[in-house]
């Protein structure tokens, strides 16, 4: 059970254009969603938490406006990388939980996005 | 969140049971120790948690001392695919709601 599904696992984009990242939960609520980003070699940061049907919260640096966040559904949140540029190219990973209730995150399998 | 220092890395052979320490000595009483790890190029992967009690699941045993300042995480019989880099996180009591504030980890390798 938990299953967290990330599509697509990797992209790559042209400079200038947007990405979407989708994630959702397969086998439960997701009333509140995670986004993080990985650079290489480094460990994981909190870009911004999601509630399903509010606005996202974004970590400080993390510029709203550039990485646009919708959980419209208790099931489905995406993650728009806007006007994206090669400093975007990074590994970004979804988390979602069933709230308070729940126990532990569980994670997506990533997408490993490339801005040329 | 009270932080957490683990070695950055760790060898052990494969068969053998592997022992992954993470100091928190800054834990306050409603903060739970969760263990997650990394694959290379995956998304992060739960293995467990505990709040002063030991526990045990199909994946691995958690040791937490009884002044709660450290613990140890324990995969009893290290495989090649359990090369990997381990998460000791310190998590509050709001559960779900928060989400998780990850260090560097430990790399875990598992030598043949």
């Amino acid at each position: 059970g938990a299953v967290v599904s990330q599509h697509p696992s990797w992209v790559i984009c042209k400079s200038g254009t947007s990405v979407k990242i989708e994630c959702r939960s397969l086998d439960f609520q997701a009333t509140t969603m995670f986004w993080y980003r990985q650079f290489p070699k480094q460990s994981l940061m909190l870009m911004a938490t999601s509630n399903e049907g509010s606005k996202a919260t974004y970590e400080q640096g993390v510029e709203k406006d550039k990485f646009l966040i919708n959980h419209a559904s208790l099931t489905l949140s995406t993650l728009t990388v806007t006007s994206a540029h090669p400093e975007d190219s990074s590994f970004y990973i979804c988390s979602a939980t069933g709230g308070i209730a729940s126990v532990a995150l569980h994670f997506g399998n990533g997408t490993r996005l490339t801005v040329t | 969140d009270a932080k957490t220092t683990q070695p950055p890395s760790m060898d052990c052979a494969e068969g053998r049971a592997a022992n992954l320490p993470c100091n928190h000595s800054t834990i306050s009483g409603n903060e739970y120790v969760y263990w997650y790890r990394q694959i290379h190029s995956q998304g992060p992967q739960y293995i467990i948690h505990g709040l002063k009690n030991n526990e045990t699941n199909e994946m691995a045993s958690l040791i937490i001392t009884e002044d709660r300042k450290s613990s140890t995480l324990i995969l009893p019989h290290a495989t090649l695919r359990d090369t990997a880099v381990y998460y000791c996180i310190v998590r509050g009591s709001g559960g779900g709601a928060d989400g998780l504030t990850f260090g560097k980890g430990t790399h875990l390798i598992i030598q043949p």
